[in-house]
């Protein structure tokens, strides 16, 4: 069974850092294109970043390019998102999700997702 | 305001077909318009419904379907159930942007 654990969350001031961990099992970690997703409470969904499942290329949202860096550990089989200048329209949940099919690069189907992990920015 | 546009809302009684769509331009996603779409409860996590190529996860039944006509996509939904409620996302690739992109999501009422 695939399992996707975030953590890492909690409340920070503006302009301060945070960092997110994801931690996996149930699958070759090493094979799976990894994201992060977002969503404010009671707003849509909002894709963050992607890191490749062999780390060489990572892609970001435009409102977190610069200020967020998606890294993966794939002997520890984990996923992480380093949040810098964080601002307060940064608070959402954030959710580890993983790619549905190995070594994809396009595709993109968000087949398992985490319970996600509460960022709050606020002074 | 999303790269995929959907409606805010949409309806239907018990037993009735609902189509939910979501558009994209063409300067954005080009010749290449997979649409995967996504189903949340509120309070839970989303989950993968049904992916561009009608791949449907375990336990998703066949009353979901999906279509797609240049860079618009439809997800229907026939023979309503009241477990249908929720909210409905679309999700795609803008190659052009570099970035994956969500529709604003559409809640789904089963009157």
């Amino acid at each position: 069974e695939v399992r996707l654990v975030e953590s890492g969350g909690g409340l920070v001031q503006p302009g301060g850092s945070l960092r997110l961990s994801c931690t996996t099992s149930g699958f070759v970690f090493d094979d799976y294109t990894m994201h992060w997703v977002r969503q404010a409470p009671g707003k849509g969904l909002e894709w963050v970043s992607v890191v490749y499942w062999d780390g060489g290329n990572r892609k970001y949202a435009d409102s977190v390019r610069g200020r967020f860096t998606v890294s993966r550990d794939n002997t520890r089989d984990s996923l992480v998102l380093q949040m810098d200048s964080l601002r307060i329209e940064d608070t959402a949940f954030y959710y580890c999700v993983k790619d549905l099919n190995p070594f994809d690069v396009t595709g993109f189907e968000m087949a398992s997702w985490g319970l996600g992990t509460l960022v709050t920015v606020s002074s | 305001q999303s790269v995929l546009t959907q409606p805010p809302s949409v309806s239907g009684a018990p037993g009735q077909r609902v189509t939910i769509s979501c558009t994209g331009s063409s300067s954005n996603f080009g010749s290449q318009f997979d649409v995967h779409w996504y189903k949340q409860v509120p309070g839970t996590a989303p989950k993968l419904l049904i992916s561009a190529n009608n791949y449907r996860p375990s336990g998703v039944p066949d009353r979901f379907s999906v279509s797609k006509s240049g860079t618009s996509a439809s997800l229907a939904i026939t023979g309503l159930q009241a477990e249908d409620e929720a909210d409905y996302y679309c999700q795609s690739y803008a190659s052009s942007l570099s970035v994956v992109v969500f529709g604003g999501g559409t809640k789904l009422t089963v009157l």
